[in-house]
C-alpha cells in the first residue's frame, strides 16, 4: 500500500525549533518530487516547500523562506522539515505529500495524514 | 504569492450539478496546465480529484471534471450525491516554481 506517514509534530515556544519526518512506503521512493503542505486551524491549504527527487531543487513559500529547511534520505524513504525561529502563524496540521512524478510542478496525489504543529507559549 | 480566488460556499441539491471558479494569472493558472483539485472532508487529508487541468485518476468519478479559459480554471460536479460535501481547494503550478492553493470553497448539498 503507498502510503506517507508523519511524525515530529507538538508543541514549541515561538522562536524555537522543530524538525518533521514523513516515512514513505509503497513506492520508489527516490522517483517522485515530494513536498510539504500546512493548514491552519479552520483555515485553507498552504503549500510550504518542496524537494526534487534527487534534492538537487528545493523551493519555499515566502513566508517560510530562510526559517525552513526541507531534506529528503532516499536511502531511508524519508522526507524532512527543519522548522527554525517558529511563529504563532505557523500553527498547523503540516501534510507531506507526493507529486505525481519527478517534476516539481505536477498535482499532489498521495497525502499523509498530517502532524500537529502548536507555537505558543 | 498569492492565493488563487475561489468563492467561499456553492450549493446545490442531490442530483444537479455544481461549477467551482479557481481564478489566478498569466504566472499560475492562464500560463500552465498544472492546475490540479481536492476534496477535503472534515478532519481528513485532501484528496486528488483533478489533475493537469482536467485529467481524473483511477478511481475518481466521472462525475468530477474540470476546464480552464484564460486565468479561470473550473471544477464541475454532475449528479450531486450527499458524500461529495466537503470543502474543494484548487492549486497550480507557478512561474516562480512554486505552487499556490485557492481559498477553498464548501460545497453544501442541500
Amino acid at each position: 500500500e503507498v502510503q506517507l506517514v508523519e511524525s515530529g509534530g507538538g508543541l514549541v515556544k515561538p522562536g524555537g525549533s522543530l524538525r518533521l519526518s514523513c516515512a514513505a512506503s509503497g513506492f520508489t521512493f527516490s522517483s517522485y518530487s515530494m513536498n510539504w503542505v500546512r493548514q491552519a486551524p479552520g483555515k485553507g491549504l498552504e503549500w510550504v516547500s518542496s524537494i526534487s527527487s534527487s534534492s538537487t531543487y528545493m523551493y519555499y513559500a515566502d513566508s517560510v523562506k530562510g526559517r525552513f529547511t526541507i531534506s529528503r534520505d532516499n536511502a531511508k524513504n524519508s522526507l524532512y522539515l527543519q522548522m527554525n525561529s517558529l511563529r504563532a502563524e505557523d500553527t498547523a496540521v503540516y501534510y507531506c505529500a507526493r507529486d505525481r512524478g519527478q517534476l516539481i510542478r505536477d498535482a499532489f496525489d498521495i497525502w499523509g495524514q498530517g502532524t500537529m504543529v502548536t507555537v505558543s507559549s | 504569492q498569492s492565493a488563487l480566488t475561489q468563492p467561499a460556499s456553492v450549493s446545490g441539491s442531490p442530483g444537479q450539478s455544481i461549477t467551482i471558479s479557481c481564478t489566478g494569472t498569466s504566472s499560475d493558472v492562464g500560463g500552465y496546465n498544472y492546475v490540479s483539485w481536492y476534496q477535503q472532508h472534515p478532519g481528513k487529508a485532501p484528496k486528488l480529484m483533478i489533475y493537469d487541468v482536467s485529467n481524473r485518476p483511477s478511481g475518481v468519478s466521472n462525475r468530477f471534471s474540470g476546464s480552464k479559459s484564460g486565468n479561470t480554471a473550473s471544477l464541475t460536479i454532475s449528479g450531486l450525491q450527499a458524500e461529495d460535501e466537503a470543502d474543494y481547494y484548487c492549486s497550480s503550478y507557478t512561474s516562480s516554481y512554486t505552487r499556490v492553493f485557492g481559498g477553498g470553497t464548501k460545497l453544501t448539498v442541500l
